[in-house]
């Protein structure tokens, strides 16, 4: 089925390691963006695209990097991870701004 | 700054009962707003968006939520709950950002247990 599609689902780091979040959309979407969520908190925007390209940052950028290469990916990355960045990561895609998001299932990272 | 205050952190409804749950919003213009639920272990699952026109707005699952201007609210409502309905449900507004695109700044949730 067409969506967005996150990987890994689930990833232990240790402090200090960098890492890759994967996103993938099928739908053409030219918007796309990540979000962290933590209990009692939301979700926040970390980093957005408005198309190949063209990245921008979030609520609270510090400590990731993404690029936007193609319309179809939107990787996260982790440069050097602290036990802070512990959350569950989403990533969203929508056609444009008349559109809802949607997300993918997520990803739970744990920094130890 | 825009937010999102979503008062209740946790509602508990019987099966066959209505829910309502708050959403409160502060943004200087109109906003756009989203209701969306998300299941344990899930994503979230967009249940409808408000941009402009009529106040009433239906979703998906047999939900609706009400645009109220002057209350800055935006509460989404169901006439009779299931039990499938029990989740975690965020508002969100949508807001202009420095690129001129519309990002989500979302609420912080509403767990709703459904008894049986």
């Amino acid at each position: 089925n067409a969506g967005v599609t996150q990987t890994p689902k689930f990833q232990v780091l240790k402090t200090g390691q960098s890492m890759t979040l994967q996103c993938a959309q099928d739908m053409n979407h030219e918007y796309m963006s990540w979000y962290r969520q933590d209990p009692g908190m939301g979700l926040r925007l970390i980093h957005y695209s408005v198309g190949a390209g063209i990245t921008d940052q979030g609520e609270v950028p510090n400590g990731y990097n993404v690029s936007r290469s193609t319309t179809e990916d939107f990787p996260l990355r982790l440069l050097s991870a602290a036990p802070s960045q512990t959350s569950v990561y989403f990533c969203a895609s929508r056609r444009d701004r008349a559109n809802g998001y949607t997300f993918g299932s997520g990803t739970r990272l744990t920094v130890v | 700054a825009q937010s999102v205050t979503q008062p209740d952190i946790h509602i508990t409804v019987s099966e066959g009962a209505s829910l309502e749950l708050r959403c409160n919003y502060s943004y200087g213009a109109t906003p756009y707003l989203f209701w969306y639920v998300q299941s344990p272990g899930q994503g979230l699952q967009l249940l409808l968006k408000y941009f402009s026109g009529d106040t009433l707005v239906q979703g998906i699952k047999g939900f609706e939520a009400e645009f109220k201007r002057s209350q800055s609210s935006f509460n989404l409502r169901k006439p009779s709950v299931h039990w499938s309905d029990a989740a975690e449900y965020f508002c969100a507004v949508g807001v202009i950002s420095s690129g001129s695109a519309r990002q989500l700044t979302f609420g912080s949730g509403t767990q709703l247990t459904v008894l049986p």
